[in-house]
């Protein structure tokens, strides 16, 4: 079956580091991948998205590279911001608007 | 333009209960998913509406059913509810022809006590 694995967490980083949040797939056939981020109290929002392999997904200064050969789809920051604390889940979607399997969420701390 | 609308936010219940949850989905949308987030832990794929029909279904039990209305709208239906169904319910709208991720609501908090 189709799973997600993330890094777990929680991350706690100072303002202005590098973030990485690594995540690895397994999956039947060619699927989407997603980064969805949660706020304390909201539902999932779109962070950014690839549809096929070397695809780069990028969306307010994080970025994501669809990798088939290491089933994975890193996220990344160069610089992060106190605003950037959440919860971030990365997911995987075989079919067009079929279901989607998120991983378990990775909680990121920025300080100042 | 109204994203995707979920209600109630909040809900408490008694074991052996019956709950319904509403969403209306992002104008323009005609699929409905539907999810359970435990505390901690990544959505859980319930099932899937679409044409007023389910059209994928998780891996949970009867007593959790659906319906979509003529105008996209959807219910979650939840029957004899136990303790372990305290959880985020969420509501996630799409196109049926597009690739591209959800629109989430902001979930109903359901406590079943």
């Amino acid at each position: 079956g189709n799973s997600v694995t993330q890094m777990e967490g929680p991350v706690t980083l100072s303002e202005e580091a590098f973030l990485t949040i690594n995540c690895t797939y397994t999956a039947t056939g060619y699927p989407s991948l997603f980064w969805y981020v949660q706020y304390p109290g909201e539902g999932l929002q779109l962070l950014l998205k690839a549809t096929k392999a070397d695809d780069k997904g990028s969306n307010k200064g994080f970025e994501a590279t669809y990798r088939k050969e290491t089933t994975s789809f890193h996220l990344e920051k160069g610089s992060v911001q106190v605003s950037d604390s959440a919860v971030y889940f990365c997911a995987l979607r075989v079919t067009n608007a079929g279901k989607s399997t998120f991983g378990d969420g990775t909680t990121l701390t920025v300080k100042p | 333009d109204a994203g995707v609308t979920q209600s109630p936010t909040h809900l408490i219940k008694t074991r052996g209960q019956q709950v319904t949850l509403r969403c209306s989905p992002k104008s323009g949308h005609d699929t409905v998913s539907w999810y359970q987030q435990a505390l901690g832990q990544g959505p859980q794929f319930i099932f899937q509406y679409y044409e007023e029909e389910e059209r994928q279904r998780g891996n949970f039990p009867d007593r959790f059913s659906g319906h979509q209305f003529p105008n996209y709208s959807s219910e979650l239906n939840v029957n004899a509810l136990l303790l372990g169904d305290s959880a985020l319910y969420l509501c996630a709208s799409s196109a049926q022809l597009a690739n591209y991720g959800y629109t989430f609501g902001s979930g109903t908090r359901l406590t079943v006590v």
